[in-house]
């Protein structure tokens, strides 16, 4: 059960700015840090951002992560085909016996 | 290069039990939490259990706690989950991932590798 409201889906061109909102609360993005997992169809998820704006190594510069207070917010610039897939956001919640908590998802169609 | 197996997966009738198991490489196992995560055919994400570097703390998510039972063998490198009383509902395919941080213990945890999954197919 997702406790992180994210939008159904997202769109853009390629090339455009494309902005995915996650919201919470303060048991959890308002007290945790956030993480941002991508999927492709038929694929495991990979992590994307974690600790609200961190990329891992090999994830590409156009993907940025950031948070304030108790929402977050997961933004592609320059918009490339390659980046249409599932987007979930996550964080830890401290009123459910330190459950991690998955957003809804946002697919986003290029 | 790490990788997750999970296997164990399949077609289990309504109150039967199954056990998942990941074998883990290309990592110190014993050096890392180990979570389970599923996700229902055309779903979102369910984090499912976890389990500590050295099994001293297990965290379920109430959907499945007093049914599944988390558990690891370091010396095998492997992460399991035994699944009792399953209903209709646990249908999905079951990841296990690795956690990590940066910094030290009092840093949050986040995946960042996952398996392929292993399908768990609840149907009388």
């Amino acid at each position: 059960q997702s406790v992180l409201t994210q939008p159904p889906s997202a769109s853009g061109t390629p090339g455009q700015r494309v902005t995915i909102s996650c919201s919470g609360s303060s048991s959890n993005i308002g007290s945790n840090a956030v993480n941002w997992y991508q999927q492709f169809p038929g694929t495991a998820p990979k992590l994307l951002i974690y600790n609200n704006n961190q990329r891992p190594s090999g994830v590409p510069d156009r993907f940025s992560g950031s948070k304030s207070g108790t929402s977050a917010s997961l933004a592609i610039s320059g918009l490339q085909s390659e980046d249409e897939a599932d987007y979930y956001c996550a964080a830890w919640d401290d009123s459910l016996n330190a459950l991690y908590v998955f957003g809804t998802g946002t697919k986003v169609t290029v | 290069e790490v990788q997750l197996v999970e296997s164990g997966g399949g077609l289990v009738q309504p109150g039967r039990s199954l056990r998942l198991s990941c074998a883990a490489s290309g990592f110190t196992f014993d050096d890392y939490a180990m979570y389970w995560v599923r996700q229902a055919p055309g779903k979102g994400l369910e984090w499912v259990s976890g389990i500590t570097w050295n099994s001293g703390s297990k965290d379920y998510a109430d959907s499945v706690k007093g049914r599944f039972t988390v558990s690891r063998d370091n010396a095998k490198n492997s992460l399991y989950l035994q699944m009792n009383s399953l209903r209709t509902e646990d249908t999905a395919l079951y990841y296990c991932a690795k956690a990590s941080r940066v910094g030290d213990s009092r840093s949050p945890l986040f995946f960042d590798y996952w398996g392929q999954g292993t399908l768990v197919t609840v149907s009388s």
